[in-house]
């Protein structure tokens, strides 16, 4: 089976910290895409990243840094310097499955609260 | 670029009553999707398509329909609305597999 876990509920640092949200993924599949989504008090999803799962490079977009790592099936978000319109809702999902079976799976997400 | 569209925005109904909840694409994305959001429970996947004329149950269909007559319309119909099903609805399509979800503004549906 195939599954996501956020283990952070909950998450409130002071802007200009650094934050670094956690995704476990668990799956059997060997092709399989990660993501993560935002989802800030407007409520609207946005797309953030993608990677497959045969390139485990980090990533760094300004202040936004991924780190994957197949060995301990992780996918953790890191924000630098956080800024208060970080504050947001941050989903991870993974998606399973060849041709028609295309589905994305949503982990329960983090509420990450900046303080000013 | 419209994107992916929802409608309605809100929407209150009484028990018992039916509706159909609408998502349009403009983008040629033969992947769409129907999930849902409750409060601390992230999206549960409702119905999916992959493509005009083909449905398939996702992990919460009960109380739900779907149908793809089109490549850019997948219309989300609840039947005989129940205070279960009070959530935010999300429309999402996508082009081919992995590349990532397009969601619509969402549906926040209130059942009374």
């Amino acid at each position: 089976a195939q599954k996501v876990t956020q283990a952070q509920t909950e998450i409130s640092v002071v802007e200009k910290e650094d934050v670094t949200l956690d995704c476990v993924y668990e799956t059997r599949d060997t092709t399989y895409y990660l993501f993560w989504y935002k989802q800030p008090p407007s409520g609207e999803l946005v797309f953030l990243i993608r990677r497959n799962s045969f390139d485990e490079q980090n990533e760094i977009s300004g202040r936004y840094s991924w780190n994957f790592q197949k060995s301990t099936s992780s996918f953790n978000f890191t924000i630098t310097a956080s800024q208060v319109v970080d504050s947001a809702v941050y989903f991870c999902a993974l998606s399973v499955g060849m041709n028609r079976d295309d589905k994305i799976i949503f982990g329960k997400g983090t509420r990450l609260h900046i303080l000013p | 670029n419209a994107g992916v569209t929802q409608t309605p925005k809100f929407r209150i109904l009484k028990i018992g009553q039916s509706m159909t909840l609408q998502c349009a694409q403009d983008m040629n994305h033969n992947y769409m999707y129907w999930y849902r959001q409750d409060p601390g429970m992230g999206l549960k996947l409702i119905y999916y398509s992959v493509g005009a004329g083909i449905t398939d149950k996702g992990e919460v269909p009960n109380g739900y329909n779907v149908s793809r007559s089109t490549t850019e319309d997948f219309p989300l119909r609840l039947e005989l609305a129940a205070p279960s099903q009070t959530s935010v609805y999300f429309c999402a399509s996508s082009t081919d597999r992995g590349y990532g979800y397009t969601f619509g503004s969402g549906t926040r549906l209130t059942v009374v």
